[in-house]
């Protein structure tokens, strides 16, 4: 079953906007983790935010995370064309050792 | 860096053939991890394993089974190829030490069963 579910499915912005994503999930969750995929890539982990952390930053990457409302958004500033990809999201519920995985944000930046 | 390799980029088989697809990862890590990914359904697990000789069912494990009999390599295997198994093969590995921590994935093997 899929715990995490991005939001949009798909999104298009000029070069240089910023660019969110968002990510919701079902149970309690010991924490939560971007990845990226370029086209037919493997996927590439961007950031870890633990549940008893709010915010956090890589970069032009900012990650929060509300427990309360069992959600997540993901912010890329000043957006590239090679932030071109998909964007998924992946929970690691308490007592489960295993990742889950959304089905991911395609975004596209238009140069 | 990790790295994380995967034996063929893209396979084709017939309906029935065993196929096996291979993982290498070279950073010592004791997780690692099969999932296939289709559209629309985003990643799904099939299965992994925490350390040589042991395996664990993920969500999806019919119609696959696993191998790991070294601690670098970990085998996914399809005993009889159907049609339904045509995917996106994505390994993975992760230290056990922080079992919930970021997963390094291979490039993805794409296998279309015909």
């Amino acid at each position: 079953s899929q715990q995490g579910e991005e939001d949009p499915q798909a999104l298009s912005i000029q070069e240089g906007e910023n660019a969110t994503m968002n990510c919701s999930y079902k149970t309690s969750i010991n924490n939560l983790q971007w990845y990226r995929q370029n086209s037919g890539r493997g996927l590439v982990h961007l950031i870890l935010i633990r549940s008893n952390e709010r915010e956090k930053h890589s970069g032009r990457l900012r990650v929060t995370l509300d427990t309360s409302k069992k959600s997540s958004s993901l912010l890329i500033t000043a957006s590239r064309a090679a932030d071109t990809a998909s964007y998924f999201c992946a929970t690691v519920p308490f007592g489960n050792e295993k990742l889950t995985f959304g089905t991911g944000t395609r975004l596209t930046i238009i140069p | 860096d990790v790295k994380v390799t995967q034996s063929s980029r893209y396979l084709v088989k017939r309906t029935g053939e065993k196929v096996f697809l291979e993982c290498v990862q070279d950073m010592d890590h004791e997780n690692m991890f099969w999932y296939r990914q289709d559209p629309g359904l985003g990643l799904r697990l099939i299965y992994f394993s925490y350390d040589v000789k042991m395996k664990e069912k993920g969500d999806i494990p019919e119609g696959y089974s696993v191998s790991r009999e070294k601690k670098e390599r970990f085998s996914l295997i399809l005993e009889s190829a159907s049609t339904n198994q045509t995917s996106m093969y994505l390994c993975a590995s992760s230290l056990l030490s922080e079992s919930r921590s970021e997963q390094y994935f291979g490039p993805g093997t794409r296998l279309t069963v015909t």
